[in-house]
């Protein structure tokens, strides 16, 4: 079974700098992907990004990348030019490339941006 | 376009009442997952259907629950007699066939 590791309960960054939330999965299988969610405190569940691990060029969108190392099995997140509307609880999830799609999720970074 | 829409967004129940939470997938998705978040934890997964479907139920627990996705209307998760341990905020998800899920608001389930 397909495990992911978030091991900071809790980060701070100052705004306007970068910040990276670690994550490191665990699975013996091939094909799979990678995504992180924002939970801010009002609770919804929002997706930031995609890898899939086949693909060779690390994702980005916007202000996100995903510093993918295969071979570590690591999916960090990395959100550059931080702002006060990041501060969130940030999940890094995968699933395998087979008729099962579940996600399965970390136990999530807190994000606190400070002014 | 919509998104996954869920309600109701906030469920009051007693002990031993049932509990219907409802699913309305995004339009053109015809996978819906069911998740659930207990407090300060990450999201576990319960179910995944799809039209008429159950595909794979390996996180419902054996007794009390219950999911369909009928032909037509909205995603149905069924909690019966719930107990205290069953509050949680329940979340929804739709997709095509590609990866990405989308998550409804959620439901957040109290039993008194």
């Amino acid at each position: 079974a397909q495990k992911i590791t978030q091991t900071q309960p809790g980060m701070f960054v100052q705004e306007k700098e970068a910040v990276t939330l670690d994550c490191t999965y665990d699975t013996s299988d091939q094909s799979y992907g990678l995504f992180w969610y924002k939970q801010p405190s009002s609770g919804e569940m929002i997706f930031l990004i995609y890898q899939g691990s086949y693909d060779e060029q690390n994702a980005t969108e916007g202000r996100y990348s995903l510093n993918f190392q295969k071979a570590r099995k690591s999916a960090n997140l990395v959100i550059s030019a931080s702002q006060l509307g990041d501060s969130a609880m940030y999940f890094c999830a995968m699933t395998l490339d087979t008729g099962r799609r579940a996600l399965t999720f970390g136990s999530g970074t807190r994000l606190q941006v400070q002014p | 376009n919509a998104g996954v829409m869920q309600n109701p967004r906030h469920l009051v129940r007693r002990r031993g009442q049932e509990a219907r939470l409802r699913c309305s997938p995004m339009k053109g998705h015809s996978h819906v997952y069911w998740y659930r978040q207990l407090p300060e934890e990450g999201l576990k997964f319960m179910v995944y259907l799809q039209k008429e479907n159950i595909i794979d139920e390996s996180g419902m627990p054996k007794e009390r629950f219950s999911a369909e996705f009928p032909k037509e209307g909205p995603s149905i998760l069924r909690i019966q007699q719930v107990v205290r341990g069953d509050s949680a905020a329940y979340f929804c998800a739709s997709s095509r066939e590609a990866y990405e899920q989308y998550f409804g608001p959620g439901t957040r389930l109290t039993v008194t």
